[in-house]
């Protein structure tokens, strides 16, 4: 099972709005409905930001959304804060049952 | 609240065998499935596999199957991941979380560091 396609960087400067991709195939991404988003800071461990394509867990932001278009999933932050630089990673569930990650996209807030 | 912690770091020779254990609470052990994870320094995450807690069912990634081995012990509410035959490209952070039907894999161990190294 290949990796999910992230952007290795994006970057924005504070107040405004990024969007990571995150492409796979119909045996992954497109074929469920079952990707999340972690954000991780350095030393830390993931943390869940998006389930369910576009649902926010209880406690998370609601800056932080999210969608899917075909095999290609997105994270976009809003209004961005300092606090939001960290690694980002999409994960999706595959048809042979197992999960897989993305290749994680390290967000700068300039 | 819903923890899960884990063992501290170890340090392995290559060819040797390492288990992490992760003990939970928080939560009803059986409901869920326990996902382990790792990450190579530099690198991004990488799933290694599942146990359903309930009935023990373990599904493995296909490169690492034949030397992982899932676990749980439902009266301590612990899960254990024990791979074998060590090599220097295993050594990561590994990470037990819980996957819930509902919001999938959702609550982190803090990591365990394991380094393979002669």
């Amino acid at each position: 099972q290949s990796a999910l396609t992230q952007p290795a960087s994006v970057s924005g400067s504070p107040g405004q709005s990024i969007t990571i991709s995150c492409t796979g195939t119909s045996s992954d991404v497109g074929g469920y409905n079952y990707v999340s988003w972690y954000q991780k800071h350095p030393g830390k461990a993931p943390k869940l930001m998006i389930y369910g394509v576009s649902n926010r867990p209880s406690g998370v932001s609601n800056r932080f959304s999210g969608s899917k278009s075909g095999n290609t999933a997105s994270l976009t932050i809003s209004g961005l804060q300092a606090e939001d630089e960290a690694d980002y990673y999409c994960s999706s569930y595959t048809t042979s049952s197992s999960l897989v990650f993305g290749g994680g996209t390290k967000l700068t807030v300039l | 609240q819903v923890q899960l912690v884990q063992s501290g770091a170890e340090v392995k020779k290559p060819g040797a065998s390492v288990r992490v254990s992760c003990k939970t609470s928080g939560y009803t052990f059986t409901s869920c499935a326990i996902t382990w994870v790792r990450q190579a320094p530099g690198q991004g995450l990488e799933w290694m596999g599942r146990i359903s807690v309930s009935n023990g069912n373990t599904k493995y990634a296909q490169r690492l199957q034949g030397r992982v081995t899932m676990t749980t012990d439902t009266s301590a509410s612990t899960a254990y991941m024990e791979l074998r035959s060590l090599r220097s490209d295993d050594t990561a952070v590994y990470y037990c979380a819980r996957k819930s039907p509902v919001t999938q894999v959702d609550y982190w161990g803090q990591g365990t560091l394991v380094t393979v190294s002669s």
